[in-house]
């Protein structure tokens, strides 16, 4: 079926380092994407949000990036600090579901080392 | 409360036995939304309410799992004669947009022996 996936399962920086956690989407109806973070114990915590007509969108230190053209998506974090280390998940949503079907990617974690 | 309720936030049972998850929405939110958790893995989409509307069931991984939404508010996500492959994190959400933001509840942890 459609899935959302991610180029790599972990990822490890130093702190103060810029991080770039990177997704692919298979749906070309997809017209909206979000990227979560989720804590060990909790739910997913809405990071960033992005539709299709933008290319980019910047938040306080993150950043996404939506090429269509090969379906990618990425989340940029500037200065990454250790309270940034989670599992970063992106999920997508398509016109076709009316909205509601919002279907997640496998993640990544991500690790900041001080 | 301020946001998303689930209870109990731990359930461990026996096999064949059957579970009833809760989920309290944020008030106002009308979509409902009930994900499953796997150790280590991403969010398996189950089902979504809009109001009490269940239009999309097609994610119940089967006939033994059903949900269901009263009042516009609280939902419940039913476990029939459980299975060791059911042990997972069940998590809900809601929003008041859609597509939009959705509000996570911190889950409620099933293990089934």
């Amino acid at each position: 079926g459609e899935s959302v996936g991610l180029h790599l399962p972990t990822l490890s920086v130093q702190e103060g380092d810029n991080s770039i956690i990177n997704c692919a989407y298979s749906n070309s109806a997809s017209d909206y994407f979000i990227w979560y973070k989720q804590e060990s114990g909790k739910g997913p915590q809405f990071i960033i949000d992005i539709r299709s007509n933008m290319d980019k969108r910047q938040g306080q230190r993150v950043t996404v990036l939506l090429n269509k053209t090969v379906k990618h998506l990425s989340l940029q974090i500037a200065a990454t600090q250790p309270g940034d280390s989670a599992v970063y998940f992106c999920a997508e949503n398509n016109r076709n579901t009316g909205g509601f079907k919002t279907i997640f990617g496998a993640g990544t974690r991500l690790f900041v080392k001080a | 409360g301020a946001g998303v309720s689930q209870s109990p936030s731990n359930k461990v049972t026996e096999k064949g036995k059957d579970v009833e998850l809760r989920c309290d929405p944020i008030s106002g939110h009308t979509a409902l939304y009930w994900y499953r958790q796997r150790l280590g893995q991403g969010l398996e989409f189950l089902i979504y309410f809009q109001g009490n509307s269940a239009p999309d069931k097609s994610g119940l991984p089967s006939d033994r799992f059903s949900a269901e939404r009263t009042g516009g508010s609280v939902s419940t996500l039913t476990i029939q004669r459980t299975q060791q492959e059911d042990s997972a994190v069940y998590l809900c959400a809601s929003s008041h947009l859609v597509p939009g933001e959705l509000f996570f509840g911190e889950g409620s942890r099933l293990t089934v022996l």
